[in-house]
């Protein structure tokens, strides 16, 4: 069965740091590109950031370019967002999502709050 | 950047009815490069449909998909009571991928 189980979500001021984990089984993870989707309390979703299988290739909305950054340990099958300058705006659930181009899995979520 | 615009934005129906959902995209998707999800309220989404019209795993074939260019459809034939939720479009023709903002359907 394919899981992918998200960490590290929490509260942060404006301006903090915060690096979420994304742990992968049921699958030879190194094959999938994985992504980042938020969702903001009440709205709509948005994808935030993608890495190839092979993590040679980082992708990234407007939005957080410069900002976050994607990586990945394919031994270890985990992933990680480090999410620097952080804004009120990237308040959100962050789901992790094994990606083909869409999101075929999806895991439950991690909240991450950017309030004072 | 492809917008894509889902019509209506809430579907008011009863159990056993035919929901019919609209996603218009601002550029042609090429490929028919196009999914949908449904997400219940506290839960992730779940993919339905991609490449506009091939069933996700395991999805009941009362959901099915349509259209192509800037036009794409998904289409409830019945619908049952676990149905009730929000649904979005999403392109994965062009960078950057984007999402519709959703329709809810919600019983009548």
């Amino acid at each position: 069965e394919v899981q992918l189980l998200e960490s590290g979500g929490g509260l942060v001021q404006p301006g903090g740091s915060l690096r979420l984990s994304c742990a992968g089984s049921g699958f030879t993870f190194s094959n999938y590109g994985i992504s980042w989707v938020r969702q903001a309390p009440g709205k709509g979703l948005e994808w935030v950031s993608g890495i190839s299988g092979s993590g040679g290739n980082t992708f990234y909305a407007d939005s957080v370019k410069g900002r976050f950054t994607v990586s990945r340990d394919n031994p270890k099958n985990t992933l990680d967002l480090q999410m620097n300058s952080l804004r009120a705006e990237d308040t959100a659930v962050y789901y992790c999502v094994r990606w083909n181009g869409y999101g075929d899995y999806w895991g439950q979520g991690t909240l991450v709050t950017v309030s004072s | 950047e492809i917008v894509l615009t889902q019509s209506p934005g809430t579907l008011s129906l009863s159990p056993g009815e035919r929901a019919t959902l609209s996603c218009r995209a601002s550029q042609s998707v090429s490929s028919n490069s196009l999914a949908w999800y449904q997400q219940r309220p506290g839960q992730p989404p779940r993919v339905l449909i991609y490449g506009a019209s091939s069933r996700a795993t395991g999805i009941p074939d009362r959901f099915s998909g349509s259209g192509s260019g800037t036009d794409f459809t998904l289409t409830i034939s019945r619908l049952e009571p676990e149905d009730f939720a929000v649904y979005y479009c999403q392109q994965y023709g062009g960078s950057p991928r984007t999402f519709g903002q959703g329709t809810r359907v919600e019983i009548k």
